[in-house]
């Protein structure tokens, strides 16, 4: 069955410097990847996707994400953080059945 | 733009009331979910449906129901309503045949006191 790991529960770090939320998956094929962002009282929204192609899938915001079939990773990346990304942002897998997995989510603090 | 829209933001019910959360797509998906989302759970499929008056039992089911009688609305129904049942409620939908991404309403937060 798939699976989603997000080994951080909470991340801080300061305006400006660079962000790196890690997310592990387990999928017996070849996985679909998603990253979403939820605001405070807010549904999720779609950061960016995976299907095939470039490991490397640029999104919304200035995020990217890196896809290692090797290491069952799917990283999102920022170089620069703004105070408005603080978030909780969600990592899931998905195939061509009905079935997506999410993670169980990074809450990101950025101090100014 | 896709939208999805719930029917109410916060709700705040008793025990054993029955409870209905109604969610509405405007963008003519076959597909529609119900989720509930719980601190250091991430979300968890209730049900979804395929599409008008199919549905699927997703992880947790129990204690919930659904009814999707249009392609547009899909309902999400606590028959008995008991305070483990007090979550953030998500609905999404998305495409049969797509990028299989989900497109996600502002959720519903659900309070059974």
């Amino acid at each position: 069955a798939q699976s989603v790991t997000q080994p951080d529960i909470h991340i801080t770090v300061s305006e400006g410097a660079s962000l790196e939320l890690r997310c592990n998956y387990s999928y017996g094929a070849t996985p679909y990847l998603f990253w979403y962002v939820q605001s405070p009282g807010q549904g999720l929204q779609l950061l960016l996707k995976y299907f095939s192609g470039d490991t490397l899938v640029q999104g919304i915001k200035g995020f990217e994400a890196e896809f290692k079939r090797s290491q069952s990773s799917f990283n999102l990346r920022k170089p620069s953080v703004h105070w408005s990304d603080a978030a909780e942002y969600f990592c899931a897998v998905g195939g061509t059945n009905n079935d997506m997995r999410f993670g169980a989510g990074t809450r990101l603090t950025v101090k100014p | 733009d896709v939208k999805v829209t719930q029917s109410s933001r916060y709700l705040v019910k008793r025990t054993g009331e029955k409870v209905f959360l109604e969610c509405v797509q405007d963008m003519d998906h076959e597909n529609m979910f119900w989720y509930r989302q719980d601190p250091g759970l991430g979300l968890r499929l209730i049900y979804f449906s395929y599409d008008v008056k199919m549905k699927e039992k997703g992880d947790i089911p129990e204690g919930y129901s659904v009814s999707r009688e249009k392609k547009e609305r899909f309902s999400l129904i606590l028959e008995s309503a008991s305070t483990n049942q007090t979550s953030m409620y998500l609905c999404a939908s998305r495409r049969q045949v797509s990028s299989y991404e989900q497109y996600f309403g502002p959720g519903t937060r659900l309070t059974v006191t």
